[in-house]
């Protein structure tokens, strides 16, 4: 069955410094996210891209974070100033269509990152 | 902004007996689903549910979504050892597109 694939699977970085978590959603998948879970906590919504744009975004989604899609496979997050707070797991989801018609969420095994 | 409560918070039952974890939307969803995240994992579909008073089924899990599409409720019927995880259900809002809001989750251990 296909999958995505986030990697690293772990990040370590100091404050300050600039981090890209990188994803390869299913191939015939339109529509990619970001979710974020601080450990034993919710899976929270960062934000939401399809057709080459961000559709929506969260409101923790701020000018610290970007999302691409440099090429036809890869999806990525880049967060340019990382901040302790920003320690947590990442996860990456696919869907075939929008989630209004029964289209669940794929989601990568994550990316755990570590703010020292 | 919309907010998705889940209880209980944590679930300690024996194997064989029956699980139920409630969820709560502020506003009214489009759809719900469910997710379940073994320790350790990433969350893993279930099931979705659109209709107002829908029940669905899988072997032992009963999925049922509120008349006010408001709530939504699952139940695990004879727990097994393999039921352990974090359930969450996560609700798109209507007029929402793709903000999937998840719930805060319903921790699951099974002493066997």
């Amino acid at each position: 069955e296909p999958e995505v694939t986030q990697t690293p699977s772990h990040q370590v970085t100091q404050m300050g410094q600039e981090v890209i978590l990188r994803c390869v959603p299913i191939s015939n998948h339109l529509y990619f996210y970001w979710y974020r879970q601080i450990l034993g906590q919710k899976v929270e919504f960062l934000v939401s891209f399809y057709n080459n744009e961000i559709s929506e975004k969260s409101e923790i989604f701020d000018d610290q974070f970007s999302v691409e899609r440099p090429d036809g496979s890869n999806f990525t997050l880049k967060i340019r100033s990382t901040k302790l707070e920003d320690s947590a797991m990442y996860f990456c989801a696919s869907s075939a269509r929008t989630t209004g018609y029964n289209s669940p969420l794929h989601f990568g095994n994550g990316t755990r990152l570590t703010v020292t | 902004g919309q907010q998705v409560m889940q209880i209980p918070q944590y679930q300690h039952v024996q194997e064989g007996e029956d699980f139920t974890t409630y969820c709560n939307s502020s506003t009214t969803l489009s759809n719900i689903q469910w997710y379940k995240q073994r320790p350790g994992g990433h969350p893993v579909f279930l099931i979705q549910l659109v209709k107002s008073g829908e029940v669905k089924k899988q072997k032992r899990l009963t999925f049922q979504f509120g008349e006010a599409k408001k709530n939504s409720s699952l139940h695990i019927t004879a727990t097994q050892t393999t039921d352990v995880g974090t359930y969450f259900c996560a609700g798109l809002p209507t007029g929402g597109y793709q903000k999937v809001t998840f719930g805060t989750g319903t921790k699951l251990q099974v002493i066997p």
